[in-house]
C-alpha cells in the first residue's frame, strides 16, 4: 500500500474487555514498531518487530498488552482485560530495514478508548 | 537510556515571526536525531533528520543542526505561516526505537 494502515481508526471498549488493534506496515518494510500516545506519558515505545520476531518488548506496560505479526507484514497488538488508563493513540510505524538511519513512516493510529 | 527533552508549549506567534523550539538530548553512542510534525487530525510525519555531528535537516523552511558539543537539536524556521500549527516532536533513535520528547504545540495566527 502508499502507507501504513491501521484499524480500526476509533475503538470503544468496557473496562475487562480484550482489544485488537491491526496495523499494515508499508509493502517491503522489514520492521515495524508499536508506539503508545497518551496525554500523560507523551509518545512511548512499546515493542519492535524484525520480521516475525519481536528483539525488543522492552516497552510493552505489562503482561496484559502482546503483538504479533505473521508472513513479516501485519501485525496485530492485543490487550487484554483492559483497563481505563490503557486509553491511548496506538500509532504502528514501519520502516524499510533496522538501524539508526531509517526513517520510520507512521501510520494514522487507533484511538483507544476504554469506559 | 536515552531521553529527549524539549521546550513546552503551547508556542503561540504571528504569522512570518521566527520559530525557534529547543530540544536536548542524552544519549549513550551517536544517535540519529528527528523532528516529526502533527498537523491537527493528522499522523505523524518526518519533518527533518539528522545522521551525525553537525549535519543540518531541513525541510519546508524548516532547520535543525545535529550539536554534539551542546547535544541539541533546535529547530527552527524564519518565517512561520498559519500552515505550520501542529505539534512538533523532537526524537532520537536507541538502536531500533525512537525516543521522544514531549511535543511542542504551535500555533500561528495570522
Amino acid at each position: 500500500g502508499a502507507g501504513v494502515s491501521q484499524s480500526p481508526s476509533n475503538k470503544v471498549t468496557e473496562k475487562g474487555k480484550d482489544v485488537e488493534l491491526r496495523c499494515d506496515p508499508i509493502s517491503g518494510h522489514t520492521a515495524l514498531y508499536w508506539y503508545r500516545q497518551s496525554l500523560g506519558q507523551g509518545l512511548e515505545f512499546l515493542i519492535y518487530f524484525q520480521g516475525n520476531s519481536a528483539p525488543d518488548k522492552s516497552g510493552l506496560p505489562s503482561d496484559r498488552f502482546s503483538a504479533e505479526r505473521t508472513g513479516g507484514s501485519v501485525s496485530t497488538l492485543t490487550i487484554q482485560r483492559t483497563q481505563q488508563e490503557d486509553s491511548a493513540v496506538y500509532l504502528c510505524a514501519s520502516s524499510q530495514d533496522r538501524g539508526t538511519h531509517n526513517e520510520q513512516f507512521f501510520g494514522p493510529g487507533t484511538r483507544l478508548t476504554v469506559l | 537510556g536515552n531521553s529527549v527533552t524539549q521546550m513546552e508549549g503551547p508556542v503561540t506567534l504571528s504569522e512570518e515571526a521566527f520559530l525557534t523550539i529547543n530540544c536536548t538530548y542524552t544519549a549513550t553512542g551517536y544517535p540519529s536525531l528527528f523532528w516529526y510534525v502533527q498537523y491537527p487530525g493528522e499522523g505523524l510525519q518526518l519533518l527533518l533528520k539528522a545522521t551525525k555531528a553537525d549535519d543540518k535537516g531541513s525541510n519546508k523552511g524548516f532547520e535543525a543542526t545535529y550539536r554534539k558539543e551542546t547535544t541539541s537539536f533546535h529547530l527552527e524556521k524564519g518565517s512561520v505561516q498559519v500552515s505550520d500549527s501542529a505539534v512538533y516532536f523532537c526524537a532520537a533513535t536507541a538502536g531500533n526505537k525512537l525516543t521522544f520528547g514531549g511535543g511542542t504545540r504551535v500555533l500561528v495566527k495570522p
